[in-house]
């Protein structure tokens, strides 16, 4: 595709429960990002992959967040036990290293 | 890691100001980008600006990479400009963001 598609939307989620996200690169890129957004302001890198391996893992929580990019398949972030503090809106980008990246319209995980 | 410092925080203006951010950072990079962020929460590439200037319409950029800094230039602003501005670096890494500038445009 020509663009970065993340789904769901939106997502509400009872503390404890499992959130998982959906992020499609577009056609041609290498890589995947994943950032997490929580103050207005404020972006923190997760993780990136080139094509289906791990690239840089460095920004991600290690107990409960984990995160794939297979092949013929839509890349994912899990939170297993979601806390309030993952309330977040949680953007995607792909590109390719040290070239344009291309964000994704959001999804924004509600923990209730 | 590399340090982004966006300037100023806050800018409010009057519809059909002109107005310049700026963004410093900590180290050699090569990639920078600008980016909006609207009040839906959508961002928006502006400039992909590791060197030099480019222009896109109202908005130009420039960023001097021997002196570590960009320049984001908004002329005749109109309230659809508002919302936030965000630098972003990287040097072989993912991007790193700054902290952004705050604009409201008000008519």
């Amino acid at each position: 595709g020509e663009e970065v598609a993340q789904t769901p939307k939106h997502l509400v989620r009872g503390e404890g429960q499992k959130a998982k996200l959906y992020c499609a690169p577009i056609k041609g890129h290498s890589y995947v990002f994943w950032y997490q957004q929580v103050l207005k302001n404020e972006f923190k890198f997760l993780i990136s992959f080139q094509n289906e391996n791990v690239f840089d893992e460095t920004g991600m929580p290690k107990e409960r967040f984990s995160a794939k990019c297979l092949p013929n398949s839509p890349c994912s972030l899990e939170i297993q036990a979601t806390k309030l503090e993952d309330s977040a809106v949680y953007f995607c980008a792909s590109g390719d290293m040290n070239t344009e990246a291309f964000f994704g319209q959001g999804t924004r995980l509600t923990v209730v | 890691g590399i340090q982004v410092e966006q300037s100023p925080p806050d800018l409010i203006l009057q519809e059909g100001a002109n107005s310049t951010l700026r963004c410093n950072f900590s180290d050699s990079v090569n990639n920078l980008q600008w980016f909006h962020q609207n009040p839906w929460g959508q961002l928006i590439n502006l400039f992909y600006i590791p060197s030099g200037t480019k222009q896109n319409g109202r908005l130009s950029a420039t960023t001097v990479a021997t002196e570590r800094y960009s320049l984001l230039y908004i002329s005749s602003s109109q309230t659809t400009d508002s919302g936030v501005y965000f630098c972003a670096v990287g040097a072989g890494t993912a991007l790193i963001f700054g902290k952004g500038t705050t604009l409201s445009v008000s008519s």
